[in-house]
């Protein structure tokens, strides 16, 4: 069975400080895929990031950055220089998708909230 | 490029009733799945449609169930309401089955049970 842990339920930093959410997933599977989305108020969830098991490369976008670490089951996702628009719910999930009987369902963690003070 | 779009956006029940929630997914995906999130939790699956089918199904009983239409439309039924069903109904679409594309949600159907 495939599980997602987010540890930090709620961080709460000043503009411009960074912020690092912490995901720590379990699979048996050695093929599978993460994934961070973004929730704001509104509800809907916003894709941010996909990464195979085979790509340990660390990823930038802009101020965002993910650290994928196979050996200790993390990717952990970091806002650098936070702002006010980055205020919202961040989750981390996991796919094991390559059986095509399995289908792609997705396995969430429980979700961090961060809060950016102006 | 229309993303994923979910009606109603919320609704208001009372126990025993039933509910019918749609979704239509983003130009050319043609699976679909769904999602439930109570309050302060992740969301949790649900079930997943392809070419008309529930081809993979999470951990909720029979009172919930669902239909694709040719278009790749789909509908998420829920009978006997408890106040438990109360929650954020996500759907989210993909491309092709069983393969790992990225999942695209809708803005949700927020469900209130009374």
């Amino acid at each position: 069975a495939q599980k997602v842990t987010q540890a930090q339920t709620e961080i709460s930093v000043v503009e411009k400080e960074d912020v690092t959410l912490d995901c720590v997933y379990e699979t048996r599977d050695t093929t599978y895929y993460l994934f961070w989305y973004k929730q704001p108020p509104s509800g809907e969830l916003v894709f941010l990031i996909r990464r195979n098991s085979f790509d340990e490369q660390n990823e930038i976008s802009g101020r965002y950055s993910w650290n994928f670490q196979k050996s200790t089951s993390s990717f952990n996702f970091t806002i650098t220089a936070s702002q006010v628009v980055d205020s919202a719910v961040y989750f981390c999930a996991l796919s094991e998708a390559m059986i095509k009987a399995a289908g792609n369902k997705l396995t969430f963690g429980g979700g961090t909230r961060v809060l950016v003070k102006p | 490029d229309a993303g994923v779009t979910q009606s109603p956006t919320h609704l208001i029940k009372t126990r025993g009733q039933q509910v019918t929630l749609r979704c239509s997914p983003k130009s050319g995906h043609d699976t679909v799945s769904w999602y439930q999130q109570a309050l302060g939790q992740g969301p949790q699956f649900i079930f997943q449609y392809y070419e008309e089918e529930e081809r993979q199904r999470g951990n909720f009983p029979d009172r919930f169930s669902g239909h694709q239409f040719p278009n790749y439309s789909s509908e998420l039924n829920v009978n006997a309401l408890l106040l438990g069903d109360s929650a954020l109904y996500l759907c989210a679409s993909s491309l092709e089955w069983g393969t790992p594309e990225t999942q695209y949600f809708g803005p949700g159907t927020r469900l209130l049970v009374l």
